[in-house]
């Protein structure tokens, strides 16, 4: 079956890096477009960051744009999140997420999410 | 970028009651393009509604999505007590995608 692991997850200072990462199995992984999507503490989702199946094309939120970096390793099926100068306002649950088919497509399957603090 | 509303708030309502709840979008959007997911605590989103009214794998009749344009609605026929969650729309037709703010169906 579909799953998508997410790990990197914690407390740490503003300004500072962090690296998440999503382990996918159960799929056809370079055949899909990935998504990261964000949760702050009792708010709504937002997308933050998006690859295409073959890592060509990349779209991040203007909220983090220039900070964050998107990549993927399709010979290991994992997704990365490459979070620099956090702030304080980057603090939510960090989801992966698989656009169901082709562009344009809903998000059918997600991860359960790791959760970032940044905090001094 | 797309706006989605989504209306209301909070819905209290009782187990076996008809639940309605709205998603506005501003600007309008095909209904090819509007999903809805449903979030437990503690939960990742899962994909109810896609194309506005077609349901994902798995998902019970009583589920329905409709509208078009700038209105659509996710009804719920007769409330189980597992229904009780977080609802959202989101647009994906249009980048970047977007979600509506959510509404908590609450046991009343």
């Amino acid at each position: 079956q579909v799953q998508l692991v997410e790990s990197g997850g914690g407390v740490v200072q503003p300004g500072r890096s962090l690296r998440l990462s999503c382990a996918a199995s159960g799929f056809s992984f370079n055949s899909y477009t990935l998504y990261w999507v964000r949760q702050a503490p009792v708010k709504g989702l937002e997308w933050v960051a998006a690859i295409s199946y073959d890592g060509a094309y990349k779209s991040y939120a203007d909220s983090v744009k220039g900070r964050f970096t998107i990549s993927r390793d399709n010979s290991n099926t994992s997704l990365y999140l490459q979070m620099g100068s956090l702030r304080a306002e980057d603090t939510a649950v960090y989801y992966c997420a698989r656009e169901s088919s082709g562009r344009w497509s809903p998000f059918d399957y997600w991860g359960q999410g790791t959760q970032v603090t940044v905090s001094s | 970028e797309i706006v989605l509303t989504q209306s209301p708030g909070t819905l209290s309502l009782s187990p076996g009651e008809r639940a309605t709840l709205s998603c506005r979008a501003s600007p309008s959007i095909s209904s090819t393009y509007l999903a809805w997911y449903q979030q437990k605590p503690g939960q990742a989103p899962r994909l109810l509604i896609y194309g506005a009214s077609s349901r994902a794998t798995g998902i019970p009749d009583r589920f329905s999505g409709s509208g078009s344009g700038t209105d659509f609605t996710l009804a719920i026929s007769r409330l189980e007590p597992e229904d009780f969650a977080v609802y959202y729309c989101q647009q994906y037709g249009s980048s970047p995608y977007t979600f509506g703010q959510g509404t908590k169906l609450e046991i009343k």
